[in-house]
């Protein structure tokens, strides 16, 4: 089991261009934890997704923000028109799905806005 | 509201001396208690959760509901345990996870 996987590990993108992070979770696991974290700070959870339904997004900002798990495939966390702000490590995590399950994380993406 | 504090950014030992890494948390339920750990150049892991009571790596963190508090305890460290240290709290069936800001604990020959 290859662990959770995270694309691109590193991302650059200029102000006013969209950003798309991959999360491929674990075998097996139908849940997936989107968490963010700034230079300095602890992570902060985003969104929490089963396979095509958001559970909890009360961590993602209000605008240009979006996250989805489709049916098949990774799930992807959408930044629209990104700003220098947005520049932080992006966490994905997975589990089985059971409550109080262990989460496993992946390696996270980096973005830079220029 | 739900909030996790670790008030050493740094902490810095000898090898073979005991360590603790303080964790505090604010909660009004009962909350689930986690340590993970990030070494260098690896993800982020868990190390061990309350509710296993289990001593992992020689570490353990008992929970205090009195004091609000989850420390991490080694009696003697190594070199090995240098790292990036993260309290985080889950509760009330969310199973978002709620961080502290970190503690990177460097352990000295």
């Amino acid at each position: 089991n290859a662990g959770v996987m995270q694309n691109p590990r590193h991302l650059v993108r200029r102000r006013g261009q969209e950003a798309r992070l991959r999360c491929s979770p674990m075998k097996g696991h139908s849940h997936v934890y989107w968490y963010r974290q700034l230079p300095e700070e602890g992570l902060k959870f985003m969104v929490y997704l089963q396979k095509e339904n958001i559970i909890d997004e009360s961590g993602m900002p209000k605008e240009r923000f979006s996250a989805e798990f489709p049916k098949e495939g990774p799930s992807i966390l959408r930044i629209q028109q990104v700003v220098r702000g947005d520049s932080a490590a992006y966490f994905c995590a997975s589990s089985p799905g059971t409550s109080r399950d262990t989460q496993y994380f992946g390696p996270g993406t980096r973005l830079t806005v220029l | 509201a739900q909030r996790v504090t670790q008030p050493e950014k740094l902490l810095s030992v000898f090898k073979g001396a005991p360590v603790e890494l303080k964790c505090n948390y604010s909660y009004s339920g009962s909350p689930e208690l986690f340590w993970y750990v990030q070494y260098s150049r690896q993800r982020l892991q868990l190390l061990l959760r309350h509710i296993s009571r289990e001593s992992i790596k020689g570490f353990t963190a008992d929970l205090n509901k009195g004091e609000t508090s989850f420390h991490l305890k080694k009696p003697f460290a190594q070199e090995e345990d240098s790292a990036m240290y993260y309290c985080a709290l889950s509760g009330g069936g969310a199973q978002k996870l709620v961080f502290g800001q970190g503690t990177r604990l460097t352990i000295n020959p």
